[in-house]
């Protein structure tokens, strides 16, 4: 169980483009989602934290008109990076915390992340 | 926010051995104390995990102890095997991770 799927798993497009990644939580709801940058033989860098029928929550220095969070249902947040530029390539991962953890103290569960390469 | 220190970055250890990785963090409330083991091009995968109610978990070879004084939590890992090795990551309640600690264990 506590299976979290997005896609697409890799991507390449032009500068000046937009691009949008889904996660969704398949068998289970998710009020929380958290969306992270890795960039190579680096950590998981926290951008925001969606939640589900609200605004999300940016991390400092993370730009929200660039990255784009919409989390419409209890199972899907969606993460449009937009105008993308070279130095927004980069590894981006999603992870969903169940509904039922009212409270932090329960585990993320990972999406396989997304290989964006911008030209 | 949150800040979650992690070291060391990098830990070569020998077939057998222990492995000890140890994280800090800032905020006092934080009462929930994952471990995330990532392998290359892969999705991190918890491991452990603890809650401030507790002191220690251990679960085969791997055990998490936790001081709430002092606000370090750390990864024991014993009789460490080559396939081990991976990236280690801690992380704080809310979602916010250590810098990470790549363990080469070798045969």
């Amino acid at each position: 169980g506590a299976v979290v799927s997005q896609h697409p798993s890799w991507v390449i497009c032009k500068s000046g483009t937009s691009v949008k990644i889904e996660c969704r939580s398949l068998d289970f709801q998710a009020t929380t989602m958290f969306w992270y940058r890795q960039f190579p033989k680096q950590s998981l860098m926290l951008m925001a934290t969606s939640n589900e029928g609200s605004k999300a929550t940016y991390e400092q220095g993370v730009e929200k008109d660039k990255f784009l969070i919409n989390h419409a249902s209890l199972t899907l947040s969606t993460l449009t990076v937009t105008s993308a530029h070279p130095e927004d390539s980069s590894f981006y991962i999603c992870s969903a915390r169940h509904r039922v953890a009212s409270t932090y103290n329960s585990p993320l569960h990972f999406g396989n992340g997304t290989r964006l390469t911008v030209t | 926010g949150e800040n979650v220190e992690q070291h060391p970055s990098t830990l070569s250890v020998q077939e057998g051995d222990s492995a000890v990785i140890k994280c800090t963090y800032s905020d006092s409330a934080s009462n929930y104390f994952p471990w995330y083991k990532q392998e290359l091009g892969k999705r991190p995968q918890l491991i452990i995990d603890i809650r401030s109610n507790v002191g220690e978990k251990k679960d085969q070879r791997i055990a998490v102890t936790l001081n709430k004084t002092a606000k370090h939590f750390s990864l024991h890992i014993t009789e460490t095997q080559p396939e081990d090795s991976a990236v280690y990551f801690c992380a704080a309640w809310k979602g916010v991770f250590g810098t990470g600690t790549r363990l080469l264990v070798s045969p």
